[in-house]
């Protein structure tokens, strides 16, 4: 069975530093890995994925996220912050459906709320 | 414009009423999806069809039916069996591809509340 931990539930970092979002996963396969972003009322954007290519996956917004299969890891990262990147983020990760070849399922993290102070 | 459209963005429902959420894409994707999001929570699959004419129940499926007649189309119906609806609704759609790595688009989302 698969599963998404995100590790903290609030994230506040100041304009212009680092950010970092971090997510363990657990899977039988060979899954893929992605982050989305929610911001308030509004549907969820793909920010990047991982499907076993590069392990250094960039992303739109200046964002990227690092598979580390040894350490189970898919943490987000962004080198400044900027007051819009304020939101809902939430790493999934896909592993096949036994029964239904070809399609995937996702398994949702409970998402990480970044606030960015000015 | 291509994309995935859900209406209402806000629906109320009383109590014993059975009420119904659409979702439309028109980006020729044979899958589609419904979450349930709950504040603190990660989303929950509701019900899923990777086909017209065919659907599968998720993990959270009691209380809630599903259609799909129509390739761009996938409405959800919360029944009165469904006690506690209130939440945000999400439908997302991805291309079926056999052994490919599917990315699953989302929709605005439907807020319901109950009165």
């Amino acid at each position: 069975a698969q599963s998404v931990t995100q590790l903290d539930s609030h994230v506040s970092v100041s304009e212009g530093t680092p950010v970092l979002l971090r997510c363990n996963y657990s899977s039988s396969y060979s899954p893929s890995l992605f982050w989305y972003v929610q911001h308030p009322n509004k549907g969820l954007q793909l920010l990047l994925k991982y499907t076993s290519a590069a392990t250094l996956v960039k992303g739109i917004n200046g964002f990227e996220a690092e598979f580390k299969k040894s350490e189970t890891s898919f943490h987000l990262t962004k080198p400044s912050a900027h007051m819009s990147d304020a939101a809902e983020y939430f790493c999934v990760v896909s592993d096949p459906i036994p029964s239904n070849f070809g399609n995937e399922k996702l398994t949702f993290g409970t998402g990480t709320r970044l606030t960015i102070i000015p | 414009d291509g994309g995935i459209t859900q209406s209402p963005k806000y629906l109320f429902r009383k109590e014993g009423q059975n009420v119904t959420l659409s979702c439309e894409q028109n980006l020729n994707h044979d899958a589609m999806y419904w979450y349930r999001q709950d504040p603190g929570q990660g989303l929950r699959l509701i019900y899923y069809s990777q086909i017209v004419n065919d659907f599968q129940k998720g993990d959270i499926a009691e209380g809630y039916s599903v259609s799909r007649e129509k390739k761009e189309s996938f409405p959800l119906t919360v029944t009165s069996a469904q006690k506690n609806p209130t939440a945000f609704y999400l439908c997302a759609s991805s291309i079926r591809a056999r052994g490919l790595k599917e990315t699953q688009y989302f929709g605005p989302g439907t807020r319901l509340l109950v009165l």
